[in-house]
């Protein structure tokens, strides 16, 4: 059962624009993770965030969570053709569970 | 990748032949995960590993099993494929339990079942 909705499905933008990301969720959790997976490869981890942080940054990366609202964004600035990739959150809720990921928003940055 | 690697990378095989999939780590970590990629599904989980011979199953278990006889390996097996198990597969690790921590994936295994 999906956990994590992201939103858009697809999204195609011009290199240097910055490309924000979605994800809904609807129980309460411990923290929320973002991954990328380039086209044919496995995810990579990208930031976490627990549910008692608001923001945090990573290189061009920036991730706000609303635990109020179940919702994060996935902010990418400045974006450049190598981020062309699909972008997965997944929630944690603790030591009861594993990790429940969405279906991805699929980035296209046009050089 | 962190140290995972998976064989075979590619499999095409028959319905109701047996196929085993390795996952194989070197990071000394606890937790191991196979999860299932189809398209318009994301990524389910079909079963995990907590320890050595310690095991149980994800979203999605049904025809497949797994085994684990050391730290390092994580096989799944699919006693007898059928068609709606092609897919890609892939492992995962993670140094504490899957609710709290980072995962690691390794490259994935495409298996067409015909």
């Amino acid at each position: 059962s999906q956990q994590g909705e992201e939103d858009p499905q697809a999204l195609s933008i011009q290199e240097g624009e910055n490309a924000t990301m979605n994800c809904s969720y609807k129980t309460s959790i411990n923290n929320l993770q973002w991954y990328r997976q380039n086209s044919g490869r496995g995810l990579v981890h990208l930031i976490l965030i627990r549910s008692n942080e608001r923001e945090k940054h990573s290189g061009r990366l920036r991730v706000t969570l609303d635990t109020s609202k179940k919702s994060s964004s996935l902010l990418i600035t400045a974006s450049r053709a190598a981020d062309t990739a699909s972008y997965f959150c997944a929630t944690g809720r603790g030591s009861q569970g594993n990790l429940i990921f969405g279906k991805g928003t699929k980035l296209s940055v046009k050089p | 990748d962190a140290g995972i690697t998976q064989s075979p990378r590619h499999k095409v095989t028959e319905t109701g032949t047996p196929v085993t999939l390795r996952c194989h780590q070197t990071e000394n970590h606890r937790y191991m995960y196979w999860y299932r990629q189809d398209p318009g599904h994301g990524l389910r989980l079909i079963h995990y590993s907590y320890g050595v011979k310690d095991t149980d199953k994800g979203e999605v278990s049904d025809g497949y099993s797994v085994s684990r006889s050391k730290t390092e390996d994580f096989l799944l097996t699919l006693e007898s494929a059928t068609s709606s198990q092609t897919s890609v597969y892939f492992c995962a690790i993670s140094p504490g339990t899957g609710g709290l921590d980072e995962q690691f994936f390794g490259p994935g295994t495409r298996l067409t079942v015909l």
